[in-house]
């Protein structure tokens, strides 16, 4: 069975400030990793997958993502903050073949300080 | 595109009622998933639904909870009788499954759901 675990549940940046969002997984095969945000009163929405054929990740709204295999890593950064970054991201693998379940990490709240 | 649509969009209810949550998916896509949200918690998918058959149930809490998807534009999430541990926001997230494994959910914007 596939996992992720995100370290910290909340994390304040000051704008304009390096922001780096936690995400370790857990997976037997290869695993697809994803990156969700969900802003106050709406569902998530995507910010960016890897499925393998690149390693670093570019998302919208200038977020990237690095998958590492040794680290079994996929830490989210965004080199400026920007106030509107403010909300909860979330970490989710699946893998190919079968049923497709996403399993999703218990989120980080991102608070940007002006 | 309209995305996925969930009504409504909040549900106060009393103890022992019944409750109805709809979802409309996204035109095509063939996997629905409804999902349960609370801060004690987090995310927990409830039910996944493909070509509107049941496939993984597992994350129902109870015999209180059932869904059903009746066609491919339509699915509905029922609570009864409701408790006041069924608060939460409920979502409803739609995908095209092509079976690679990287198909990207379309979430609602929920159903927060508040029972007294």
């Amino acid at each position: 069975a596939q996992s992720v675990t995100q370290l910290g549940s909340h994390v304040s940046v000051s704008e304009g400030a390096l922001v780096l969002l936690r995400c370790n997984y857990s997976s037997s095969v290869p695993p697809y990793l994803f990156w969700y945000v969900q802003y106050p009163n709406q569902g998530l929405q995507l910010l960016l997958k890897y499925t393998s054929a690149a390693t670093l990740v570019k998302g919208i709204n200038g977020f990237e993502a690095e998958f590492k295999k040794s680290e079994t890593s996929f830490h989210l950064t965004k080199p400026s903050a920007h106030m509107s970054d403010a909300a909860e991201y979330f970490c989710a693998v699946s893998v190919s073949g079968g049923y497709q379940k996403v399993t999703f990490g218990t989120g980080t709240k991102l608070q940007v300080i002006p | 595109d309209a995305g996925v649509i969930q009504s409504p969009r909040h549900e106060v209810t009393e103890m022992g009622q019944e409750v109805t949550l709809r979802c409309k998916p996204i035109s095509g896509h063939n996997s629905l998933f409804w999902y349960r949200q609370t801060m004690m918690r987090g995310l927990e998918l409830l039910i996944y639904f493909n070509n509107n058959v049941p496939i993984d149930d597992s994350g129902m809490p109870e015999d209180r909870f059932s869904a059903k998807m009746p066609n491919a534009s339509f699915s509905t999430l029922k609570i009864q009788p409701s408790e006041p541990r069924d608060s939460a926001v409920y979502f409803c997230a739609s995908s095209l499954a092509l079976g690679q494994g990287h198909t990207v959910l379309h979430f609602g914007n929920g159903t927060r759901l508040t029972v007294t």
